[in-house]
């Protein structure tokens, strides 16, 4: 266990449905971000929120929509989804914004679409 | 192009042997990280190293900031070490360049 908890583990949702992904560390870290993870291809940022605030949307479709109640809590709302959406979809954590104290990363959702 | 390309992409091993995987990256760097991710997804850090050498266990990690190149070294491996290993390198846009990693299997 890391520290950061990703729920759930796992997910298989129609083209249609609207679910959330959810993940939250109790670290004290101020920054956090969420990934897409496809098979051979390098980790993709999706967003990144420091206090709370959204500071990067690295041209994300809609039908992703992410949302930071609290510096614990981060959410991934999905709908419409289309198949080429099904990866590994990682949360993960810093104590701020930026590299120079390491992530720590969530066990991350494993998502189909079908 | 990726900034980061590492190499082997797949490795199988027997258990006991010696096993190198390697980082080349084309940008400027203050650190590279590598980390580990087991089957199930986790990704844990492993190394952040910002010249010469770290070993922790049966790991060393290597790295050449002039040649811009890094090598994860893993001794008596073990099927355990079963995972993918994977090189990250922060970009001026105060992100990482992540590789797309290393697979490795190690047989008993």
């Amino acid at each position: 266990e890391t520290g950061v908890t990703q729920t759930p583990r796992h997910l298989v949702m129609g083209m249609t449905n609207k679910k959330s992904l959810k993940c939250e560390q109790h670290l004290g870290h101020n920054a956090m971000y969420w990934y897409k993870q496809s098979a051979k291809k390098p980790l993709e940022l999706m967003f990144v929120y420091s206090l709370e605030e959204r500071v990067e949307n690295n041209s994300v479709p809609s039908r992703f929509s992410p949302e930071c109640p609290n510096s614990s809590h981060l959410f991934l709302h999905l709908h419409t989804l289309q198949p080429e959406d099904s990866a590994l979809y990682l949360c993960a954590s810093s104590q701020d914004r930026g590299t120079t104290y390491g992530y720590t990363f969530g066990s991350g959702t494993r998502l189909t679409v079908v | 192009k990726n900034e980061v390309e590492q190499s082997p992409q797949n490795l199988t091993a027997q258990e006991g042997e010696f096993i190198t995987i390697n980082c080349s990256y084309s940008v400027g760097i203050s650190a590279l990280h590598w980390l580990q991710q087991h089957p199930g997804g986790g990704i844990v850090s492993l190394f952040m190293l910002s010249s010469g050498k770290k070993k922790h266990g049966r790991l060393i990690a290597t790295i050449n900031i002039q040649e811009k190149h890094s090598s994860l070294h893993i001794t008596a491996s073990h099927p355990r070490d079963s995972a993918v290993y994977i090189c990250a390198v922060p970009n001026t846009g105060n992100q990482f360049y992540f590789g797309t990693g290393t697979s490795l299997t190690v047989i008993p």
